[in-house]
C-alpha cells in the first residue's frame, strides 16, 4: 500500500541552524501539508501546498519557515534559523482527493 | 472556523470492556470528521471518517463512530477493548465540500490505556 515517507526520523540541531525536513508524498497525490506536534500538545496545522504554491498557512508558519517541491517526488519544509520552541514532531501529509489526508511517520526535531 | 474538544486526557479500561472516547466539534460549515490513532513512536493512522454519507461509520480494528449533528459529537466506540488498542487517539475536523485543499484541525488527543 502506498505510504507517505519522511526523512530523517530524528534530527538534533543547534539553535540558529537551518534544518530541512523531507517528505515523499504518495505518488499520485496533489495536495501536501505540514503539521507539527509539540510534546504533549495537539497536532497543529502549519501549511498546505498545491500546484507549486502555498494554499494556506497558519500563524506559526512565519518567515523562518518555507516549503518547496523541488522535484516530482519530494516535499520539503525548511526552518531557516531554528529556535528552542521549534522542537516538535513534524508530520507531512498528502491527499489526492477531498477526504482523507495520509500522514507520514514524522520527524522528531530537537533544537538545543 | 473549526475546533475540536476532546474532554479528558486519559481513559483507562479493562481488556474486554467498552471503549468510549468523546469528541465534540464546532464548525461553521458542514464538517468532515476523522479519528486518527497514534501508536508510540509512530505516525498518525486513520481509523475512520465521516464525510456526509452514513452517520454511523465503521473503521479499522473494530472501531466505529456516530455523527450526531444535534449534539455536535463524533464519539468513538469499540465494544471490547484489546491490549493492542493502547494508543493516543485524535479527533479531527475539516470543512466538508471544501475540496481537497482544506486543513485538519485536531483535538488535543486522548491516551487510551487497557488493563489486563
Amino acid at each position: 500500500e502506498p505510504e507517505v515517507t519522511q526523512t530523517p526520523s530524528h534530527q538534533v540541531t543547534q539553535m540558529g541552524q537551518e534544518v530541512i525536513l523531507r517528505c515523499v508524498p504518495i505518488s499520485n497525490h496533489l495536495y501536501f501539508y505540514w503539521y507539527r506536534q509539540i510534546l504533549g500538545q495537539k497536532v497543529e496545522f502549519l501549511v498546505s501546498f498545491y500546484n507549486n504554491e502555498i494554499s494556506e498557512k497558519s500563524e506559526i508558519f512565519d518567515d523562518q519557515f518555507s516549503v518547496e517541491r523541488p522535484d516530482g517526488s519530494n516535499f520539503t519544509l525548511k526552518i531557516r534559523s531554528t529556535k528552542l520552541e521549534d522542537s516538535a514532531m513534524y508530520f507531512c501529509a498528502s491527499t489526492g482527493g477531498p477526504e482523507t489526508q495520509y500522514f507520514g511517520p514524522g520527524t522528531r526535531l530537537l533544537v538545543l | 472556523a473549526q475546533s475540536v474538544t476532546q474532554l479528558g486526557s486519559h481513559v483507562s479500561v479493562s481488556e474486554g470492556a467498552l471503549v468510549l472516547l468523546r469528541c465534540n466539534y464546532s464548525s461553521s460549515v458542514p464538517p468532515y470528521l476523522f479519528w486518527y490513532v497514534q501508536y508510540p513512536n509512530q505516525g498518525l493512522q486513520l481509523l475512520l471518517k465521516y464525510t456526509s454519507a452514513a452517520t454511523l461509520v465503521k473503521g479499522i480494528n473494530g472501531f466505529e463512530a456516530e455523527f450526531k449533528k444535534s449534539e455536535t459529537s463524533f464519539h468513538l466506540t469499540k465494544p471490547s477493548a484489546h491490549m493492542s488498542d493502547a494508543a493516543e487517539y485524535f479527533c479531527a475536523v475539516r470543512r466538508g465540500w471544501a475540496g481537497a485543499n482544506s486543513k485538519l484541525t485536531f483535538g488535543k488527543g486522548i491516551t487510551l490505556s487497557v488493563r489486563p
